[in-house]
């Protein structure tokens, strides 16, 4: 079973409104977590990254969120644009080997 | 900066044959690390390169290896090639090996087994 599931698989959204997307994991010890954007043909990019103690973390319009209780992590997409349109991908990175898990990702497709 | 770059972009190879692929990472970074990606799997973990020695490797078999040189550039090779091998294959470099190093994804190499 993958320690990092996300939800949903895909989702479209119209242009200017808002999206939440979710992602659970098992991954222990906890280090970070991180979400990607990848456009189609290209290499995963960086979006946020939250530790153990962070909550919250903001790039522009993508807010990413942390309970590290409950071990659940959202990146909520604000005021959506076309470029929007990409896969999503949650990653946890474990405290004691670094290794890294893997979500399958979430597809948003934006539509005008 | 030049970001990570990876040849070739697109191959073609037939079941049996074997390929390499090339990683050049963002100079200054000493760290790369291999993935492999597919619609139905995702991004799966194949290794991670530091200083030129192998530092963590992912669950695939040994066809699957790599290495890096002094330069930090790295090569993967995959031998024996089967149809379920025809993935992206993505390579990340971060400037040292760890927790909250940030990790620059090249644009991958898209590899299809005939």
């Amino acid at each position: 079973k993958n320690q990092v599931e996300q939800s949903p698989q895909s989702l479209i959204i119209l242009e200017g409104k808002n999206c939440t997307l979710q992602c659970n994991y098992t991954v222990s010890p906890f280090s970070n977590l991180r979400w990607y954007k990848q456009d189609t043909g290209r290499g995963p990019v960086s979006l946020t990254i939250m530790t153990f103690s962070e909550n919250t973390k903001s790039n522009g319009r993508y807010t990413a969120t942390l309970d590290a209780d409950t071990k659940q992590s959202s990146l909520h997409i604000t005021a959506s644009q076309l470029s929007d349109s990409a896969s999503y991908i949650c990653v946890v990175r474990k405290t004691d080997d670094y290794k890294l898990s893997f979500g399958a990702g979430t597809t948003v497709t934006v539509r005008a | 900066k030049a970001g990570v770059t990876q040849t070739p972009r697109y191959l073609i190879k037939t079941r049996g044959q074997q390929v390499t692929l090339s990683c050049s990472p963002i100079s200054g970074h000493r760290s790369v690390s291999w993935y492999q990606q597919t619609p139905g799997q995702g991004l799966q973990f194949l290794f991670e390169y530091f200083s030129e020695t192998q530092r963590n490797k992912g669950n695939f078999p040994g066809r699957f290896s790599g290495r890096q040189f002094s330069n930090s550039r790295s090569e993967m090779n995959v031998s024996t090639l089967e149809l379920g091998d025809s993935a992206l294959y993505l390579c990340a470099s971060s400037r040292d090996s760890g927790s909250e190093n940030e990790q620059f994804f090249g644009p991958g190499t898209r590899l299809t087994v005939l």
